[in-house]
């Protein structure tokens, strides 16, 4: 079975500041990774998704991930922070022979002016 | 075109009655899910539909949950005798069919269970 560790419920960032969320796995190899983002009362959005490939990602809003095997990782980073950016993110994981999404807990994100 | 809805987008529901929860996908994505996302379990995925046949309903947490989906587009997702433990949001998502296909999800329906 598939799990996803976000490390810190909430993140802080100044404006300008780089965002670095943390995503861990655990999954049969290959997984299919993905991050969305949920503003609220709203439905999520998909930021960018790993499944075959270059394992740098690049998303929208100016945000990428990179996939690690090695560390089972897939951190999400933006260089620099925005206040439109201010909403909770998810990272996801889909298992080989699976189409479930299993998702972490998530991370709300603040942009402090 | 037009993405996932849902319906209604809120629902307050007296202890012990029934809801129909309802999904229209994208059209032409022959692959639809339902997840439920509470504060205590985050997001958690229900059932998964591939036309209108359900090969994973792993995730119904009772036999009080039932889905069905009729033509290979809409879907309606039954809780019968509702419980406070089920108030949650439902999120309905369609896909192209594919393992690796994005899931693009609908607004939701928040269920309010008095």
């Amino acid at each position: 079975a598939q799990s996803v560790t976000q490390l810190g419920s909430h993140v802080s960032v100044s404006e300008g500041a780089l965002v670095l969320l943390r995503c861990n796995y655990s999954s049969s190899v290959p997984p299919y990774l993905f991050w969305y983002v949920q503003y609220p009362n709203q439905g999520l959005q998909l930021l960018l998704k790993y499944t075959t490939g270059a394992t740098l990602v690049k998303g929208i809003n100016g945000f990428e991930a990179e996939f690690k095997k090695s560390e089972t990782s897939f951190h999400l980073t933006k260089p620099s922070a925005h206040m439109s950016d201010a909403a909770e993110y998810f990272c996801a994981v889909i298992g080989a022979g699976s189409y479930q999404l299993t998702f972490g807990k998530g991370t709300k994100l603040s942009v402090i002016p | 075109g037009a993405g996932v809805s849902q319906s209604p987008s809120n629902k307050v529901t007296e202890k012990g009655k029934d809801v129909e929860l309802r999904c229209d996908p994208i059209s032409g994505h022959t692959a639809l899910y339902w997840y439920r996302q509470s504060l205590g379990q985050g997001l958690e995925f229900l059932i998964y539909f591939q036309g209108n046949s359900a090969p994973d309903k792993s995730g119904l947490p009772s036999d009080r949950f039932s889905a069905e989906r009729t033509g290979g587009s809409v879907s309606t997702l039954t809780i019968q005798r509702t419980q406070q433990e089920d108030s949650a949001v439902y999120l309905c998502a369609s896909s192209l069919g594919l393992e690796s296909d994005t899931q693009y999800f609908g607004p939701g329906t928040r269920l309010t269970v008095l």
